[in-house]
């Protein structure tokens, strides 16, 4: 099945910067998102983005499918967006709309 | 209601009992997915329903899980025998549906067989 690798595993920054998260993927896909667990465990849907560049605040996303890879930009950081951020991907065979998540990158903000 | 429900929201249960999860979607939203994580893990991916129908079941782990929508709107996971292995947070999502892909979690049950 399709691989999905999420990088840096853990990030620790101070309040007001800036971070790039990095999700890889081993196959074409049609389909593709970026989630935020919060710390209570809530998971948030942030973007569906399997192509192109998408803002919403101070998050925005980038996916290049050509070269399986796709980026979630946070900027000016608050403490409340600590927690994990998921890649998950779908669509790459039976046109099953199941997604494949990575491990995810546990990010925390320090006021 | 505005988002995904799902009761209980723990479950704590004993190995060898059966139990049954459910899962209330986003209202007109016309597929439906099951999934598990554990802990340190991302969610994977359990089936998914379009409408009534099993459109994928690929991702249950063997025949001890069964999952049903039979009106097409509340879902319900239900496990057999159930096994310490299994002890989890079971996570329901739901979509629009058609072109529209874009999933959306509910809270969660978190699953523990002693």
């Amino acid at each position: 099945g399709i691989q999905v690798e999420q990088s840096p595993p853990d990030l620790i920054l101070q309040e007001g910067a800036n971070s790039t998260l990095r999700c890889n993927f081993s196959d074409s896909v049609n389909n593709l998102q970026w989630f935020h667990q919060n710390p209570w465990g809530q998971l948030i849907n942030l973007f569906y983005i399997p192509s192109g560049t998408k803002q919403n605040g101070r998050l925005s996303a980038t996916t290049v499918a050509t070269e399986r890879y796709s980026l979630l930009y946070i900027s000016s950081s608050q403490t409340t967006d600590s927690g994990v951020y998921f890649c998950a991907v779908g669509g790459s065979g039976g046109g099953a709309d199941g997604l494949t998540f990575g491990k995810g990158t546990h990010l925390i903000i320090q006021p | 209601g505005a988002g995904v429900s799902q009761t209980p929201s723990n479950k704590v249960t004993e190995k060898g009992k059966y139990v049954e999860l459910r899962c209330d979607p986003i209202s007109g939203h016309t597929a439906l997915y099951w999934y598990r994580q554990s802990l340190g893990q991302g969610p994977e991916f359990l089936i998914y329903f379009q409408g009534t129908g099993a459109a994928d079941d690929s991702g249950l782990p063997n025949d001890r899980f069964f999952a049903v929508r039979p009106e097409g709107s509340v879902s319900t996971l239900k496990i057999q025998r159930t096994e310490r292995g299994d002890s989890a947070v079971y996570l329901c999502a739901s979509s629009l549906g058609g072109g529209s892909k874009k999933q959306f979690f509910g809270p969660g049950t978190r699953l523990t067989v002693l």
